[in-house]
């Protein structure tokens, strides 16, 4: 069973960094593309960023290119998105999605992060 | 990258045929058949009903269907049922080789 598992959200000072995971089962990342998509609290989806299935081509919002880094982990079937230099605005659940050569099939199901002082 | 322009709110009675509508422009739903569309019920991770403009994905019941024509992609929910009252996204591929979402639209079955 193909299953997605965040971690790593809490609550960061604005100006802070954060580390997210997204534990993959039930097939093996670096055969698929995947993304991060967040959404504020009570607001709609927004896409974050995509990584490629050999981790060497990377896209970004421009909301958040040059703060965040998507990368993953092959050994470990794990993604990542480092962020830093956060901001009140980057408040949301972050989900990890797998890209099925085009529509969205596997979310996780999501993990919160807070920007506050 | 601006969002996808979708109508705020769509309500119908049960059994009815409603259509929500994802407008963008030819940088990105006009230029691509890749519209998507993904339903969400409240506090759960969004599903895939729609991918490729109009392909249906197993387990997807028939009563949602797509289209494109331009810049707008179109999602038509037959037979409104309750359980299709939910929050209802578009998302499209953009010159940009980034991706952007639709507003979101909220069916309600009245």
């Amino acid at each position: 069973e193909v299953q997605l598992v965040e971690s790593g959200g809490g609550l960061v000072q604005p100006g802070g960094s954060l580390r997210l995971s997204c534990a993959a089962s039930g097939f093996t990342l670096s055969s698929y593309w995947v993304h991060w998509v967040r959404q504020p609290p009570g607001k709609g989806l927004v896409w974050v960023s995509r990584i490629n299935p050999d981790g060497t081509y990377t896209t970004y919002a421009d909301s958040v290119r040059g703060r965040f880094t998507i990368s993953w982990d092959n050994a470990k079937n794990t993604l990542y998105l480092q962020m830093s230099i956060l901001r009140d605005e980057d408040t949301a659940v972050y989900y990890c999605v797998r890209d099925l050569h085009g529509p969205f099939d596997y979310w996780g199901q999501g993990s919160l992060v807070t920007v506050s002082s | 990258q601006s969002a996808l322009t979708q109508p705020a709110s769509v309500s119908g009675s049960p059994g009815q045929s409603i259509t929500i509508s994802c407008t963008g422009t030819s940088n990105d739903v006009g230029g691509y058949n890749y519209a998507s569309w993904y339903q969400q019920h409240p506090g759960k991770a969004p599903k895939l009903m729609i991918y490729d403009v109009s392909n249906r994905p197993s387990g997807v019941s028939y009563r949602f269907s797509g289209s494109k024509s331009g810049n707008t992609a179109s999602l038509t929910i037959s037979g409104l049922q309750a359980e299709d009252e939910a929050d209802y996204y578009c998302i499209s591929y953009t010159s940009s080789s980034t991706y952007v979402f639709g507003t979101g639209t909220k069916v309600t079955v009245l």
